[in-house]
């Protein structure tokens, strides 16, 4: 139990475009989902946090008008990359935070790499 | 605010031997949660050991133990009889649920090479 998908797993886009980027806990419902953001070899950075049926919170620093988040249900987030350029080229993982509580309760998604040429 | 420091960015270790990965943390907080997190090559997060500050025993999984230290705030990872699987980047995590944010503070990892 308890898993986390993300899709897609891989994209490359051209520069300008935007990009979707999906988060879905397949056998719980999430309150919160969090997305992360990984440059190689470096650690995660929290980018923002997101509750269904509210708007997300974003870390200092991040962007709220190039990425986009949207928590539409108790399964699924969205991260929308807008008008993307080669320096948001990176990691990005998702976790998801489930109803029922507890410390273990914080799930890791496999992550999407995006590559903007 | 919390922080978590891992000094080792890079250990390498004879495969069947032991080897201890260091954390250590601040935080003005009692209670909390701390966590040993493991990426392989495939990226994927994987949950490899977790403490609760509350409880003074040790925590351990199998070949994994944690050091944990509370007055000190610091947080070892002990990995016995290190096999060829175990060469990944580890991650010392920090949170506190009873944030109202409910985020996970991560080192800045260490990466992990075996031996043959």
């Amino acid at each position: 139990g308890a898993v986390v998908s993300q899709h897609p797993s891989w994209v490359i886009c051209k520069s300008g475009t935007s990009v979707k980027i999906e988060c879905r806990s397949l056998d719980f419902q999430a309150t919160t989902m969090f997305w992360y953001r990984q440059f190689p070899k470096q650690s995660l950075m929290l980018m923002a946090t997101s509750n269904e049926g509210s708007k997300a919170t974003y870390e200092q620093g991040v962007e709220k008008d190039k990425f986009l988040i949207n928590h539409a249900s108790l399964t699924l987030s969205t991260l929308t990359v807008t008008s993307a350029h080669p320096e948001d080229s990176s990691f990005y993982i998702c976790s998801a935070k489930s109803l029922a509580g507890g410390p273990k309760t914080q799930y890791f998604g496999p992550g999407t790499r995006l590559l903007v040429l | 605010a919390q922080t978590v420091t891992q000094s080792q960015p890079e250990m390498s270790v004879q495969e069947a031997e032991t080897v201890t990965l260091s954390c250590t943390y601040d935080t003005s907080e009692s209670d909390y949660y701390l966590f040993w997190y493991k990426q392989p090559p495939s990226r994927q997060m994987i949950l490899v050991i977790r403490q609760e500050a509350y409880k003074q025993q040790n925590a351990t999984e199998n070949r994994f133990s944690v050091n944990f230290q509370k007055a000190a705030k610091s947080f070892s990872l002990k990995i016995s009889d290190s096999q060829l699987g175990d060469a990944a980047m580890y991650f010392c995590a920090y949170r506190n649920p009873m944030n109202r944010d409910d985020k996970i503070i991560f080192g800045k990892g260490t990466r992990l090479h075996i031996l043959p």
